[in-house]
């Protein structure tokens, strides 16, 4: 059973557009990262919210913790070539020891 | 300062051989935890060390296993291999304080394909 349902699976933008990426479950997480993982390479952390509500930004990414603690999304302005690759969204349950994964988005953003 | 190393990259093996992985984590990092990543599972968690010893476990069966070595580098060791082992393998070394803030460092991974 997958605890975090990541949508959409795949996504193609040309390069500017604004898109948004969902992480939900319906279990209460303690902590949610966020990962872009590119092709032939580990993932890479790119932001951890641990209070719900909390908004983290990295220059146009934009990540956002839901209230319940149960959701996340990121989303990115003005998509560049270089934001090409897999999504990952992680959560640490209150009581959990491991990262529970979702599958990832794949976002391919072409000039 | 150097990452992770994982080696080899690439594996090709046959069902009934058995693989052992390397893994070098980060100069001072005392935790590595293992992850299968598959197209149709994503990431799941196999287990970690910290100090040499297993720490967590996930779900898998006893054909996985590991072990981590004093100065921090780590293997796993898949037997008996089954054309469902196919996968990208991870290690992931962080410094095993633990707790929500926790921030994982993978490696490139080992692609390991069973015929």
């Amino acid at each position: 059973t997958q605890l975090l349902e990541q949508s959409p699976q795949f996504l193609s933008i040309q390069e500017g557009e604004n898109l948004t990426v969902y992480c939900n479950s319906s279990s209460v997480f303690s902590s949610l990262q966020w990962y872009r993982q590119e092709p032939g390479e580990g993932p890479v952390l790119l932001v951890t919210v641990v209070t719900g509500g909390e908004v983290k930004k990295l220059k146009r990414l934009t990540f956002q913790f839901g209230d319940a603690r149960k959701d996340s999304s990121l989303h990115i302005t003005a998509a560049q070539p270089g934001d090409t690759g897999l999504y990952l969204c992680a959560g640490l349950l209150p009581s959990g020891y491991a990262l529970n994964f979702g599958k990832g988005t794949s976002l391919l953003v072409t000039p | 300062k150097a990452g992770v190393t994982q080696t080899p990259r690439y594996l090709i093996k046959t069902r009934g051989q058995q693989v052992t992985l390397s893994c070098s984590p980060i100069s001072g990092h005392r935790s590595v935890s293992w992850y299968q990543q598959t197209p149709g599972q994503g990431l799941q968690f196999l287990f970690e060390y910290f100090s040499e010893t297993q720490r967590n476990k996930g779900n898998f069966p006893g054909r996985f296993s590991g072990r981590q070595f004093s100065n921090s580098r780590s293997e796993m060791n898949v037997s008996t291999l089954e054309l469902g082992d196919s996968a990208l393998y991870l290690c992931a070394s962080s410094l095993g304080t633990g707790g929500q803030g926790e921030k994982l460092f993978f490696g490139s991974g080992t692609q390991l394909s069973v015929l």
